[in-house]
């Protein structure tokens, strides 16, 4: 398994409380993304990073922020979690060679009551 | 627009053939993927292909992909319930940089 993990791997928080979920690879790959995955939605881009300090939104952008201040830590930001982001929440890398392939994590099960 | 199809079903018994579909609609997706979920896990990359091939086969798997039709299928060869899983097909699509753009996946149900 490529090395990813993600912490934590389950959380329980209240509506409108602020939560971070990380992402660290030891792999030193240049992209990294955060995914979010919903019975009958499969898996939505939330943001990716092609660089240190560089990221960019996804389909599903709104209510949450990201930051990579290293290569090998991404955290994504709820600022203030709603229900409607109870969801799983799955990291990825990837190199940037030709065929793009991306490596996930195991996820991070967040329920917001 | 980028969309990704699959069914979201498939049964078959063990030792049988398992053949898992998948259409695509961006004509100038690069790579396109098969990845495998096991409950409460992450996603296992299982094989990709070039748009310029039409067939990769990697042991039990075979992925053949017609470009005209934006058709996508993987087949598992001798299926084991160990197999039992959800498949997801996604593509590369140029203009989103490194995305992937994931279809909802099909759940694939092995009896013995």
């Amino acid at each position: 398994d490529a090395g990813i993990t993600q912490s934590p791997r389950h959380k329980v928080t209240e509506t409108g409380t602020p939560v971070t979920l990380r992402c660290h690879q030891t792999e030193n790959h240049r992209y990294m993304y955060w995914y979010r995955q919903d019975p009958g939605h499969g898996l939505r881009l939330i943001h990716y990073s092609y660089g240190v300090k560089d990221t960019d939104k996804g389909e599903v952008s709104d209510g949450y922020s990201v930051s990579r201040s290293k290569t090998e830590d991404f955290l994504l930001t709820l600022e203030s979690a709603t229900s409607s982001q109870t969801s799983v929440y799955f990291c990825a890398i990837s190199e940037s060679g030709r065929s793009g392939e991306q490596y996930f994590g195991p996820g991070t099960r967040l329920t917001v009551t | 627009g980028e969309d990704v199809e699959q069914s979201l079903f498939l049964s078959v018994r063990e030792g049988d053939s398992s053949v898992i579909n998948c259409t695509y609609t961006d004509s100038s997706s690069t790579y396109l993927y098969w990845y495998k979920q096991e409950p409460g896990a992450g996603l296992q990359l299982l094989t990709y292909i070039f748009s310029n091939m039409d067939m990769k086969q990697d042991q039990r798997l075979t992925v053949l992909l017609n470009k005209k039709d934006k058709h996508l299928s993987l087949r598992i060869a001798d299926t084991q319930t160990g197999d039992s899983a959800i498949y997801f097909c996604a593509e590369r699509v140029a203009q989103a940089g490194t995305a992937l753009i994931f279809g909802k996946g099909t759940t694939l149900s092995v009896s013995s």
